[in-house]
């Protein structure tokens, strides 16, 4: 199995920042994702982060706010950008390796305030 | 679009038995998972059950999977107070690694 080191685990900003997330997985996983927690809330699906290429993003969520980038098959960063209060959620990254299991991160606690 | 439904809470006394329930709606899920949170913490993968199966057991876990109803369960025998968390259904289509997850349910332990 692998582990996915996320970080920061947690984060209080100033609205209208932008703070970077990275993932570093300790073995190549072939596709990674990166989730959004909102309080109280189910995961939501932000984007595919796809080696090389643009990250494939899920309905609701662009590029503009969430840069994703994915340089090598272990590694790859989300930033949330122009934050707002509403960005104020749980965000978390992900991998698989071609089988069924789906590896999480620790998750980063973001407040904007 | 698919979707996943879960009851929001349960609560159960110390020692017994816990199940907790979830429906989908997607036909094409190729597996189906229940992930563990603990209040603070990340996603813990409990187990997951390939959709052709209907039982997986692992200890004081049993997934049983109603492919036909698209419903499926876990139950935690001799459920104990360091079983309190928020347990995740989640099931992947045929179309990459994605999760599609439910509400989750809150499960409190009572002693």
């Amino acid at each position: 199995s692998a582990v996915i080191s996320q970080k920061p685990s947690r984060d209080i900003c100033q609205r209208g920042t932008s703070l970077t997330i990275q993932c570093q997985v300790d073995s190549q996983v072939t596709m990674m994702f990166w989730y959004r927690q909102q309080p109280g809330q189910s995961l939501t699906l932000i984007a595919t982060a796809n080696q090389g290429s643009e990250a494939t993003y899920e309905s609701g969520f662009v590029i503009d706010k969430f840069p994703i980038s994915r340089p090598n098959l272990t590694f790859s960063t989300l930033t949330v950008s122009n934050m707002s209060p509403e960005d104020s959620s749980i965000y978390l990254c992900s991998g698989t390796q071609g089988g069924p299991e789906a590896f999480f991160g620790q998750g980063t606690r973001l407040t904007v305030v | 679009g698919e979707d996943v439904e879960q009851s929001l809470f349960l609560s159960v006394r110390e020692g017994d038995s816990s199940v907790i329930n979830c429906t989908y709606t997607d036909s094409s899920s190729t597996y189906l998972y229940w992930y563990k949170q603990e209040p603070g913490a990340g996603l813990q993968l409990l187990t997951y059950i390939f959709s052709n199966m209907d039982m997986k057991q692992d200890q004081r876990l049993t997934v049983l999977l109603n492919k036909k109803d698209k419903h499926l369960s876990l139950r935690i025998a001799d459920t104990q107070t360091g079983d309190s968390a928020i347990y995740f259904c989640a099931e992947r289509g045929n179309q990459g690694g994605k999760l599609i997850f439910g509400q989750g349910t809150e499960l409190s332990v009572k002693p």
